[in-house]
């Protein structure tokens, strides 16, 4: 069964600091990842997915992850935080069926100041 | 159509009360998807659709859930008996097609308390 593992419940940066968000997924079959951004008493937005094309993808709100296979990661990145990212970040999986996703238990990013 | 509509936001009920949300996909969505989410977790998987049809259910899914989608459109889904430990909020989801191709669009979800 597909799963991810997201390291870090609570990160915190700087504004204006980079932002790295790990995911780590098993798999013995590149799966298909995404990114969900959640803010307070809102649905899950996508950020961006990968589905087996570059393997650096971009997303909105200028965040992007890279898939690496050699370490089964999928980590989301942003040069530069910005007040507005503070919310939670969920790194999830397809596989199988295709017709289920499986998600990580959320990273909660908060931006200081 | 501005997205995923799920109604009601909030519901609070008392512990053995039946209670039943609703979910509006985007139109032209075929698929629809439950699922709950606990405080400090994930969104977990209850059960899909396509079209009218419910082609698989998570066993977190107990007798007391049901969900339908009459018709392929709008989508309920009912808990009988509420207990506490189905406090969660709710979320419904919706795709185009295959969730590799497209993603899910969220709703806003429901929030259910049960005192």
């Amino acid at each position: 069964a597909q799963s991810v593992t997201q390291l870090g419940s609570h990160v915190s940066v700087s504004e204006g600091a980079l932002v790295l968000l790990r995911c780590n997924y098993s798999s013995s079959v590149p799966p298909y990842l995404f990114w969900y951004v959640q803010y307070p008493n809102q649905g899950l937005q996508l950020l961006l997915k990968y589905t087996s094309a570059a393997t650096l993808v971009k997303g909105i709100n200028g965040f992007e992850a890279e898939f690496k296979k050699s370490e089964t990661s999928f980590h989301l990145t942003k040069p530069s935080a910005h007040m507005s990212d503070a919310a939670e970040y969920f790194c999830a999986a397809v596989s199988g069926g295709y017709q289920k996703v499986t998600f990580g238990i959320g990273t909660k990013l908060q931006v200081i100041p | 159509d501005t997205g995923v509509s799920q109604n009601p936001r909030h519901k609070i009920t008392k512990r053995g009360q039946n209670v039943t949300f609703r979910c509006d996909p985007i139109s032209e969505h075929n698929r629809l998807y439950w699922y709950r989410q606990t405080l400090g977790q994930g969104p977990e998987f209850l059960t899909y659709f396509q079209n009218e049809a419910q082609l698989e259910k998570s066993r977190l899914l107990s007798d007391r859930f049901s969900a339908e989608r009459p018709k392929g459109s709008f989508s309920t889904l009912e808990i009988q008996r509420t207990e506490q430990g189905d406090s969660a909020m709710y979320l419904c989801a919706s795709s185009l097609g295959q969730a590799v191709n497209y993603g899910y669009t969220f709703g806003s979800g429901t929030r259910l308390t049960v005192v």
